[in-house]
């Protein structure tokens, strides 16, 4: 069952840093364009983060631009978020999502995963 | 960037059908034609129902449908069923891996 986990959220200080992973089974990511959503109760669903398939293209949110990267080891089939000088309205459930098509525009996630919540707070 | 505009809440009974709208609010779901629907319940992954306005994955009910009339989107839920219950997400495709997505409609099965 092709399968996304992410992981790594936890608690940190404004100004902190925090790295989520997202594991994929039964899939290449080499093959998919991935992207990192976010959601909050007061804001809902926030696209944070897109990677081409190949890990060319890369596109950030602009709440998020400067201080969140995306990244992926293709060795480990692992997309990973790393987030810098984190504020307090970066608090949210943090999901990865795969595209539905293979070497595809990146256009429909179609499976994604269960969540990493990340909290910002002294 | 267009906003998408759901209704909050909807809500139908068993066996009854439900359509909850997405209204891009600017620019025509951002010229692409890429717009998807999630399923979302409690402790579960999002899950894909509708893409590209009217396509069904492979596995989904016949029960959901997509639709599209100009700057509105739309799913059609028919034969209500109790596990129907959850929140939906539109959500639609801006260009390098961009994403926007409505507010998300909460759909109560009567």
């Amino acid at each position: 069952e092709v399968q996304l986990v992410e992981s790594g959220g936890g608690v940190v200080q404004p100004g902190g840093s925090l790295r989520l992973s997202c594991a994929a089974s039964e899939f290449a990511i080499s093959d998919y364009a991935m992207a990192w959503v976010r959601q909050t109760p007061g804001k809902g669903l926030e696209w944070v983060s897109g990677i081409s398939y190949n890990g060319v293209g890369t596109n950030y949110a602009d709440s998020v631009k400067g201080r969140f990267t995306i990244s992926r080891d293709i060795s480990k089939n692992t997309l990973y978020l790393e987030m810098n000088n984190l504020r307090a309205e970066d608090t949210a459930i943090y999901y990865c999502a795969k595209d539905l098509g293979r070497r595809g525009r990146g256009a429909t996630m179609d499976v994604w995963g269960k969540g990493a919540t990340v909290t910002v707070s002294s | 960037q267009s906003a998408l505009t759901q209704p909050r809440s909807v809500s139908g009974s068993l066996g009854q059908s439900v359509t909850i709208s997405c209204t891009a609010t600017s620019s025509d779901f951002g010229g692409y034609n890429f717009v998807s629907w999630y399923q979302h319940s409690p402790g579960k992954a999002h899950k894909l129902i509708a893409y590209e306005f009217n396509k069904r994955p492979s596995g989904v009910s016949d029960r959901f449908s997509g639709s599209r009339s100009g700057s509105t989107a739309s799913l059609t839920i028919s034969g209500l069923q109790a596990e129907d219950e959850a929140d939906y997400f539109c959500c639609s495709y801006a260009g390098n891996y961009d994403f926007f997505f409505g507010g998300g409609t909460k759909l109560t099965v009567l």
